[in-house]
C-alpha cells in the first residue's frame, strides 16, 4: 500500500482563490517533508524542505507567501497556493523521508505521494 | 552544488532486451543514490535505494550499482517489458537535499 498519501489528487479552482494540499506519512514518522512542482516533460523541482515543529526552507525564487507550508505533526505536511493563478497550474507532489539507520534522514529511502494536479482558471 | 545528469533522455527498444540506465553526479560525498519510476501522471515509485557504503542493490529484473569515486550509477534492466515503459529517475542525496536528474524516458515495444 501508499506509504505517503497525498490529497486531493486532482483540484480545479477559480484564479484568486488559495487551495490546500495535504501529504501524510502513513507508515513512519517523518521530521522532514519535501515539495515540489513539475511542469510538464520536466523534472522535479523542489519547492521547500518542510520541517516538523519549525518553519520551512524554501528554495531560491519560490515565495513563502504564495506557497504556504505547514508541517504541523509528525505526518502531516500541508501545501497552500494563495491567491493562485493561471500560472500556478502544475503537478504538485509531495515525499517525505523514511529515517535509516540510527534515525538519520540521509540514510533512508524517500518515498513520494501520488501528487496533486492543479489548475486554475 | 550537486548536479545530476541522465542519459539518455529517452530510449526506445523493443520487448525482450537488457538495458542499462546512466546517472551521474557531480559530487561524490552522497550518502545514498535512488532510482525512481514515474508514470505519466502519477508520483514517483521508488525502485532501489542503494547507500554509499553499497555498490550495487537487486530486486528481481532490476539491478542497481553504484561507483562513488567516478560519480556514476547505472540502473540495468534485464528482459524489458512493455509494462517497464516509464519515465526513470535518479536521485543523489547530500547536502540535507535530493538533486534529481531530468528522467529517461522508457518506450519498451511489444
Amino acid at each position: 500500500g501508499a506509504v505517503v498519501s497525498q490529497h486531493p489528487s486532482r483540484v480545479i479552482c477559480k484564479s484568486g482563490t488559495s487551495v490546500k494540499i495535504e501529504c501524510r506519512s502513513l507508515d513512519f514518522q517523518a521530521t522532514t517533508m519535501f515539495w515540489y512542482r513539475q511542469f510538464p516533460k520536466q523534472s522535479l523541482m523542489l519547492m521547500a524542505t518542510s520541517n516538523e515543529g519549525s518553519k520551512a526552507t524554501y528554495e531560491q525564487g519560490v515565495e513563502k507567501d504564495k506557497f504556504l507550508i505547514n508541517h504541523a505533526s509528525l505526518t502531516l505536511s500541508t501545501l497552500t497556493v494563495t491567491s493562485a493563478h493561471p500560472e500556478d497550474s502544475s503537478f504538485y507532489i509531495c515525499s517525505a523521508a523514511r529515517p535509516g539507520l540510527a534515525g538519520l534522514t540521509n540514510t533512508g529511502e524517500l518515498f513520494f505521494g501520488e501528487g496533486s494536479r492543479l489548475t486554475v482558471l | 552544488k550537486q548536479e545530476v545528469t541522465q542519459i539518455p533522455a529517452a530510449l526506445s527498444v523493443p520487448e525482450g532486451e537488457n538495458l542499462v540506465l546512466n546517472c551521474s553526479f557531480t559530487d561524490s560525498a552522497i550518502y545514498n543514490l535512488q532510482w525512481f519510476r514515474q508514470d505519466p501522471g502519477k508520483g514517483l515509485t521508488s525502485l532501489l535505494l542503494i547507500q554509499s557504503s553499497q555498490r550495487e542493490q537487486t530486486s528481481g529484473r532490476l539491478n542497481a550499482s553504484l561507483d562513488k569515486s567516478s560519480g556514476r550509477s547505472t540502473l540495468y534492466i534485464a528482459a524489458s517489458q512493455p509494462g517497464d515503459s516509464a519515465t526513470y529517475l535518479c536521485a543523489a542525496y547530500n547536502f540535507n537535499k535530493f538533486y534529481f536528474g531530468s528522467g529517461t524516458k522508457l518506450n519498451v515495444k511489444p
